[in-house]
This record gives structure tokens, C-alpha cells and sequence, in this order.
């Protein structure tokens, strides 16, 4: 079975500073990765994911992640954050036959310092 | 409707006792997903549903944890005997179908206290 890993359950940071969340996932044939967003008392929203094609995927918010088939890690980077990407991130892997089950880490919580 | 919906937002209830969770998909949607997020054990998968059919089970903690879902649309989690380590929020979520390729759209959750 899949198995995630976020290395950092909190990351603080300063506002306009850059980040790195990191993901590393057990290894398999095929893989589809994914990371989701929880903003404070909101539901969980997709940010970016990495199906086939280029291994660099963006967000539509200035996040990108890098599939590293090598390392077996999709960290989640942002040159540059704001204090509304305040918020708790998980990493996920889709595994089962027809990929339809999602495989959480256990979310790095972001905060952003003014 | 807009989003995925879930019903109750809170339920606090008495160890032993029974519960349910409603969860509304987005019309049109053919895949729906049960996760829940807890403190010791993160975001665990489940049950998933393609239709009315629930193909795998075994991601169900227990045999007093039980779903269905009719017509092609909502579905009911059911959690018989509750015990204080279910305690946990409860998130559904559905796709247009069973693929990676399709998004899984996440409801708010329902908070479960069991007492």
C-alpha cells in the first residue's frame, strides 16, 4: 500500500519570504499526486496535481510542485507567500485499481508572520 | 447544489449509541468518497461508491461502521455502538466519476463527539 510522508507537521514563515513543504511518497509503478488545502474552517480544496506530461504543475495562487520520480518527492514550493495562504497542507497519493482512493500525509500547517 | 453538502455539521453523542451522517454530492457526480480526519490518525480513506455500488469495503474500521447510498445520489454513513475513539470529523466527497483524472470535490464535514 501508498504511503505519504510530510516531513514538517508546522512551518512558520515570514510574509514574502519563500517556502517548501515536503512530500516524499512510497514508491510505485504508476502514481498520481496531489495537494490539497484546508484554510481556516474551510472544507479541503485542491491546489495542484501531477497526473502524466510535465513534471513541474502550478497553482493558479503561485504554488508549484515538482514530481521527482528519482526521489520519490512532490514538495510544494512558493517563492513568495501571503498571509492568506495561512493554512494546513496535505500531500496525497491516489492508489486502488482504478486510483480512486486518496492516501493523505498527515498535513504541514503554514503560518505566515506579518 | 453548489457544492458537496453534509449533514449534521456537529452530532455529540453518547457512547453505545447509534449515529448518521447524511452526505449530498454534486449532481451529476457518479463517484462518492468517505474520509475521516482525526488527531491520532490523520486523513484515512474509507469507502468509496462508483453509482450505488460499493465496490471496497475494507477500508471501514470496524463491522459497526456501515454506508449506502441510493439513487445514484446521497449517501448515509452509519456508525453502530459509537465508541469514543470514532470521535473525528467526517468528510465526504464526490467526482464526476472514479479517476484521477476527475476532481474529488470535499464537503465541510461533519464533527462527531462521542462522549
Amino acid at each position: 500500500a501508498q504511503s505519504v510522508t510530510q516531513l514538517d507537521s508546522q512551518v512558520p514563515v515570514f510574509e514574502e519570504a519563500p517556502v517548501e513543504l515536503r512530500c516524499n511518497y512510497s514508491s510505485s509503478v504508476s502514481v498520481y499526486l496531489f495537494w490539497y488545502v484546508q484554510y481556516p474552517n474551510q472544507g479541503l480544496q485542491l491546489l495542484l496535481k501531477y497526473l502524466s506530461g510535465s513534471t513541474l504543475v502550478e497553482s493558479i495562487n503561485g504554488f508549484e510542485a515538482e514530481f521527482n520520480k528519482s526521489q520519490t518527492s512532490f514538495h510544494l514550493r512558493k517563492p513568495s507567500v501571503h498571509i492568506s495562504d495561512t493554512a494546513e497542507y496535505f500531500c496525497a497519493v491516489s492508489e486502488g485499481q482504478g486510483a480512486q482512493k486518496l492516501v493523505f500525509g498527515q498535513g504541514t500547517r503554514l503560518t505566515i508572520n506579518p | 447544489g453548489a457544492g458537496v453538502s453534509q449533514s449534521p455539521s456537529n452530532k455529540v453523542t453518547e457512547k453505545g449509541k447509534d449515529v448518521e451522517l447524511r452526505c449530498d454530492p454534486i449532481s451529476g457526480h457518479t463517484a462518492l468518497y468517505w474520509y475521516r480526519q482525526s488527531l491520532g490518525q490523520g486523513l484515512e480513506f474509507l469507502i468509496y461508491f462508483q453509482g450505488n455500488s460499493a465496490p471496497d469495503k475494507s477500508g471501514l474500521p470496524s463491522d459497526r461502521f456501515s454506508a449506502e447510498r441510493t439513487g445514484g445520489s446521497v449517501s448515509t454513513l452509519t456508525i453502530q455502538r459509537t465508541q469514543q475513539e470514532d470521535s473525528a470529523v467526517y468528510l465526504c466527497a464526490s467526482s464526476l466519476e472514479v479517476s484521477p483524472y476527475n476532481e474529488q470535490f470535499f464537503g465541510p464535514g461533519t464533527r462527531l463527539t462521542v462522549l
